[in-house]
């Protein structure tokens, strides 16, 4: 069975640019989560997307947004870069009528210059 | 709020030593309890987990036991190996309220010298 995806594997933008980081979930998953892991601030909870809508934000501005698709597939966006947005972006998916247990995909390292 | 904490690392061992990893949580309700690791350059990892009190997760020789009157998942294993050189994070989920989202510990880097 194949875990979460994540592309790309790596990403370099500049301030002020837009960055879209993509995610596929486990097969029959229907729930996908994006996490921050940042130098220095642990793991922070991002997004939470199920059946296409999203169900929970964590701290973090307007500009990170993002969406699910009907194949549970799901999309990052951070727009207006800043320096501070480095960082290993998680995404995690799970079956969450069965089980919170959540699997998590090898990330997409997001380098702002 | 849901928080975890965990011990301040790094932690570096011998191989074959016995590795503790404490880790104590505040939520309200009943949360689910979880070790994750990562290795270099890796995402995370699930190594066990525990969804309600006096279960005991384990894996790979490593062991967890849910102490809701401690409020503790303390993460142990009696014989460490060069390969579990990584970093270790205790996490919940309090699912009650429909809020699966994941509260982590900072992490704690564990390195095995052989």
């Amino acid at each position: 069975e194949a875990g979460v995806t994540q592309s790309p594997t790596h990403l370099i933008k500049t301030r002020g640019q837009q960055a879209t980081l993509r995610c596929s979930p486990i097969s029959g998953h229907t729930s996908v989560y994006w996490y921050q892991q940042a130098l220095g601030l642990g793991l922070q909870f991002l997004l939470w997307y199920d059946e296409g809508e999203e169900r929970n934000r964590g701290n973090f501005p307007p500009r990170f947004s993002g969406r699910q698709f009907p194949n549970y597939s799901s999309e990052l966006n951070v727009n207006a870069l800043e320096l501070e947005d480095s960082a290993l972006y998680l995404c995690a998916s799970s079956l969450v009528v069965v089980t919170d247990t959540q699997y998590f995909g090898p990330g997409t390292r997001l380098t702002v210059l | 709020g849901n928080s975890v904490t965990q011990m301040e690392g790094p932690v570096t061992l011998s191989e074959e030593a016995f590795l503790t990893i404490n880790c104590t949580y505040t939520a309200t309700g009943y949360p689910s309890l979880f070790w994750y690791v990562q290795y270099p350059g890796e995402g995370l990892q699930l190594l066990l987990k525990a969804t309600k009190a006096d279960d005991k997760g384990s894996n790979k020789g490593f062991e967890a036991t849910y102490r809701k009157e401690t409020t503790s998942f303390h993460l142990e294993k009696g014989s460490v190996q060069v390969s579990d050189s990584a970093v270790y994070f205790c996490a919940l989920s309090n699912s009650g309220g429909s809020n699966y989202k994941l509260t982590f510990g900072k992490g704690t880097l564990l390195t095995v010298n052989p």
